[in-house]
């Protein structure tokens, strides 16, 4: 069973603040790392799909890094908005297009 | 694109009885759905692997004649709790895969009395 811890458990930032959470993962038996926004009454949002080491993907305001040879992952949001309040997903997968392994999440409050 | 639907958003039901949920891809096929249950402040849990015209794979600790799936059309997975029980109140989740990522719907808040 693949242990996966999300840091910090939650964030309150101001708008226009840069901010980042962590996501960790066993290194070995890995083959890609997805990240979700969930917002409340809402359906997880698929950000990103990262399989390669030292891989990095940007969306708008967010993007994400990969390290599989430490087992980590990073997702930054840069100048939050009050629209970016959710919660973050990461979830490692084993084994190519199965068995999702999510994290406890992060979840980010805005502020205006 | 890559929309899942779920039906229904939320039910209360009577201990003993049973309850279907389903999930439909509405713009797109998906070969392989999923079935996820979230305890209160806990991570989401993979319950089971649903395939297209196949048995469904269960996790561990699933119990498969209590939890039934089934996937008979590559757009809807239907997942039925049979005999519900207070301690199967939960929020139900299920996704639906296009190549590596999967789509989830907005789940399912299963409140058994």
């Amino acid at each position: 069973i693949l242990n996966v811890e999300q840091s910090p458990q939650s964030l309150h930032v101001q708008e226009g603040d840069s901010t980042n959470f962590t996501c960790s993962f066993p290194s070995s038996n890995f083959y890609a790392l997805h990240w979700y926004r969930w917002e409340t009454a809402k359906s997880p949002e698929a950000l990103f799909v990262m399989t390669l080491n030292g891989d990095e993907k940007k969306k708008g305001r967010i993007s994400a890094t990969l390290n599989t040879k430490e087992g980590y992952s990073y997702l930054y949001i840069k100048g939050s908005q009050p629209e970016d309040s959710a919660t973050y997903l990461c979830a490692p997968t084993p084994e190519y297009g199965n068995k999702l392994v999510f994290g406890a999440g992060t979840i980010l409050r805005v502020k205006s | 694109g890559a929309v899942v639907s779920q039906h229904p958003s939320w039910v209360i039901c009577k201990s003993g009885t049973s309850v279907k949920i389903e999930c439909r891809s509405l713009d797109f096929q998906a070969t392989t759905m999923f079935w996820y249950r979230q305890f209160p402040k806990q991570s989401l849990m993979l319950m089971a692997t649903s395939n297209e015209g196949s048995k469904a794979t269960y996790e561990q600790g699933v119990e498969k004649d209590k939890f039934l799936i089934n996937h008979a059309s590559l757009t809807l997975s239907t997942l039925t709790v049979t005999s519900a029980h207070p301690e199967d109140s939960s929020f139900y989740i299920c996704s639906a895969q296009e190549e590596e990522t999967q789509y989830f719907g907005p789940g399912t808040r299963l409140l058994v009395l």
